[in-house]
């Protein structure tokens, strides 16, 4: 069954730092690239990240360029997302998503379930 | 950058057919055809229904289209089922290696 699996979650200060993984089965990971996409509460979905399937070209949205690094491990089938200087603002469900074939980021066919990322002193 | 412009809802009754526009500009919907469509239940992951303006993936049935013309996009639901009711987002590319979603459009199957 093809599934992605995200984690690490949580209640974090402003300021702080969280890193979410986001575990890969039952496709053939290191072929696709990945991205993390998120949802504040009660809103609409907003693209955080991209990187493609080598791991070698990155992107981010210009709300948190400079502050959160996408990575991702081929040989543990897993992506992450390291978030720092974190804001109220980044209060949301983080879900990972597979890029179709041949795209990078601009169509997800396969997401996780998200992972809630609360940011609050 | 702005997101795509959807109405915040749109409603038909069973049987019907929808549609839902997503309005954006040159830059983004008007300049590629990397248009997809996402239909996503409360406290639900988002699920691909339609991507490149008009193409579907495989198990989506065909009761789903979309289409483009200049900055608008539009999502077509024909033969309305109570299943169909969840609230639906459309996303295109908006060069310099960006994506941007619309608000979202919950649809309601009366």
């Amino acid at each position: 069954e093809v599934q992605l699996l995200e984690s690490g979650g949580g209640l974090v200060q402003p300021g702080g730092s969280l890193r979410l993984s986001c575990a890969a089965s039952g496709f053939t990971f290191s072929s696709h690239a990945m991205n993390w996409v998120r949802q504040a509460p009660g809103k609409g979905l907003e693209w955080v990240s991209a990187i493609s399937a080598t791991g070698n070209i990155k992107y981010y949205a210009d709300s948190v360029a400079g502050r959160f690094t996408i990575s991702r491990d081929n040989s543990k089938n897993t992506l992450y997302l390291l978030m720092s200087s974190l804001r109220a603002e980044d209060t949301a469900v983080y879900f990972c998503a597979k890029g179709i074939v041949g795209a990078t980021l601009h169509a997800f066919d396969i997401w996780g379930q998200g992972t809630m990322v609360t940011v609050s002193s | 950058q702005s997101a795509l412009t959807q109405p915040p809802s749109a409603s038909g009754s069973p049987g019907q057919s929808v549609t839902i526009s997503c309005t954006g500009t040159s830059s983004d919907v008007g300049g590629y055809n990397f248009v997809s469509w996402y239909q996503q239940y409360p406290g639900k992951a988002p699920k691909l229904m339609i991507y490149e303006v008009n193409k579907r993936p495989s198990g989506v049935p065909d009761r789903f289209s979309g289409s483009k013309s200049g900055n608008t996009a539009s999502l077509t639901v024909s033969g309305l089922q109570a299943e169909d009711e969840a609230d639906y987002y459309c996303s295109s590319y908006a060069g310099s290696n960006n994506l941007v979603f619309g608000g979202g459009t919950k649809l309601t199957v009366l």
